[in-house]
């Protein structure tokens, strides 16, 4: 079982619907929890972070965190040609000493 | 405020040859992460300093790859000899706390 596992898609939807992305991870103490938006050929960005249960909005992004279940999902409202690129999830396990781990990420397309 | 800084942005070398990369974390970070990219896939930790104490190089190829962070700031990564397969991208990323990472803008390497 890998430490953080992603859908790698492609996840494809039409404009101005919402996009859901889901991530699980292994590392039941894990306490911290990111998502990165990478467009091809640029390094990571941060886009969120949530470290407990429950929603975190931001602007069109929302974060949500089950730590009971070991999910993290990331729904994007009113999806934009813009936000076609690559998401990866984060997570920073405590029983590795906070070792920050990704996912192989979900590439998602908004189409027109 | 500035962030993480990199160089080079690309590099191309011959099989067999040394290669060196720097990063300048973003000021006030402790936290200095070495990650590999793969295309299509999430990025692998290799090393992470927290100051200049290098706590976790588990997945560090300890035979051709070193790093160093003199001074708990600017960190150099380094492969010596390089092969083909360590063509991929270098990102270095650096964190004030709670693995809320940011990265540079990465290396391209390229072992011909």
């Amino acid at each position: 079982q890998k430490e953080v596992e992603q859908n790698s898609g492609p996840l494809s939807v039409p404009e101005g619907a919402i996009a859901s992305l889901n991530c699980t991870y292994s590392d039941r103490g894990s306490q911290s929890f990111f998502w990165y938006r990478q467009y091809s050929g640029k390094s990571p960005e941060l886009i969120m972070s949530i470290y407990s249960n429950g929603d975190k909005e931001d602007g069109r992004f929302t974060a949500q965190l089950n730590k009971a279940s070991q999910y993290v999902s990331l729904l994007i409202r009113d999806s934009q040609p813009s936000d076609s690129a690559t998401y990866l999830c984060a997570v920073n396990t405590y029983n590795q000493g906070g070792k920050l781990i990704f996912g192989q990420g979900t590439e998602l397309s908004v189409k027109p | 405020e500035a962030g993480v800084v990199q160089s080079p942005r690309y590099k191309i070398i011959e099989k067999k040859q040394p290669v060196a990369f720097w990063c300048n974390p973003i000021s006030g970070h402790n936290t200095l992460y070495w990650y590999l990219q793969n295309l299509g896939q999430g990025p692998e930790l290799l090393i992470r300093y927290e100051n200049e104490e290098a706590v976790d190089d588990s997945q560090l190829p300890k035979d051709r790859f070193s790093a160093e962070r003199l001074k708990g700031v600017d960190s150099t990564l380094k492969i010596q000899p390089a092969e083909l397969g360590d063509s991929a991208v270098y990102l270095c990323a650096s964190s004030s706390g709670r693995g809320k990472a940011f990265f540079g803008q990465g290396t391209r390497l390229t072992v011909v």
